[in-house]
């Protein structure tokens, strides 16, 4: 199994300009997340989605938008990207609470 | 609101010496408790949790917990560190119910020859 799987790997951005960071876990699970990790401030909740169909907000949620396509997928845009949005973007997805996260390995996105 | 403190950012340890990375949270029920590891340019790994079965949980390359309630703690250790165990490890608190856990600001382990 491939587990959570994250694209682009790499991103560099001009200020002002959108994207869209890609996530899909095959596990089946019902829950799925986006981190952002940035130094000295560990991971940070930006939106987070329960099941198909919901999603809500987390720590640091302005800037972004997300779309829960199917149980599979989870997408994090960028509508006009930011220097402070300059980070690492981490994906994860949970079957349930006790279990924990299976995460991706991450997309460093730039923003010039 | 539940907290996460990892005491020490940064822990030093020589090859073969113990590993003890400390965690500590508040929570008014027993949650579910977990240690996750990352290693550089990459995601983080589930490496242990506890959900309320033994309290000595043995997690992945020879790592344990030991989950004490009269100290609210979780902490990691290892009888003997291993140059491949150099990483970054963060705690991890989830309240029963909840689907967000609230994580440890993360403690970097450094082994020395």
């Amino acid at each position: 199994n491939a587990g959570v799987t994250q694209t682009p790997k790499f991103q560099v951005l001009k200020t002002g300009q959108s994207m869209t960071l890609q996530c899909a876990q095959d596990m089946n699970h019902n829950s799925m997340y986006w981190y952002r990790q940035d130094p000295g401030m560990g991971l940070r909740l930006i939106y987070y989605s329960a099941s198909e169909g919901t999603t809500d907000k987390g720590e640091v949620p302005n800037g972004y938008n997300v779309s829960r396509l199917n149980k599979r997928e989870f997408s994090l845009r960028l509508e006009s990207a930011a220097p402070s949005q300059t980070s690492v973007y981490f994906c994860a997805s949970s079957p349930r609470t006790a279990d924990g996260y299976t995460f991706g390995s991450g997309t460093r996105l730039t923003v010039v | 609101a539940q907290s996460v403190t990892q005491l020490g950012s940064h822990v030093s340890v020589s090859e073969g010496a113990l590993v003890l990375l400390r965690c500590n949270y508040s929570s008014s029920v027993p949650p579910y408790l977990f240690w996750y590891v990352q290693y550089p340019n990459q995601g983080l790994q589930l490496l242990l949790k506890y959900t309320s079965a033994a309290t000595l949980v043995k997690g992945i390359n020879g790592f344990e917990a030991e989950f004490k309630k009269s100290e609210t703690s979780f902490h990691l250790t290892k009888p003997s560190a291993h140059m491949s165990d150099a990483a970054e490890y963060f705690c991890a608190v989830s309240e029963r119910g909840s689907y967000i856990p609230t994580f440890g600001r993360g403690t970097s382990l450094i082994v020395h020859p």
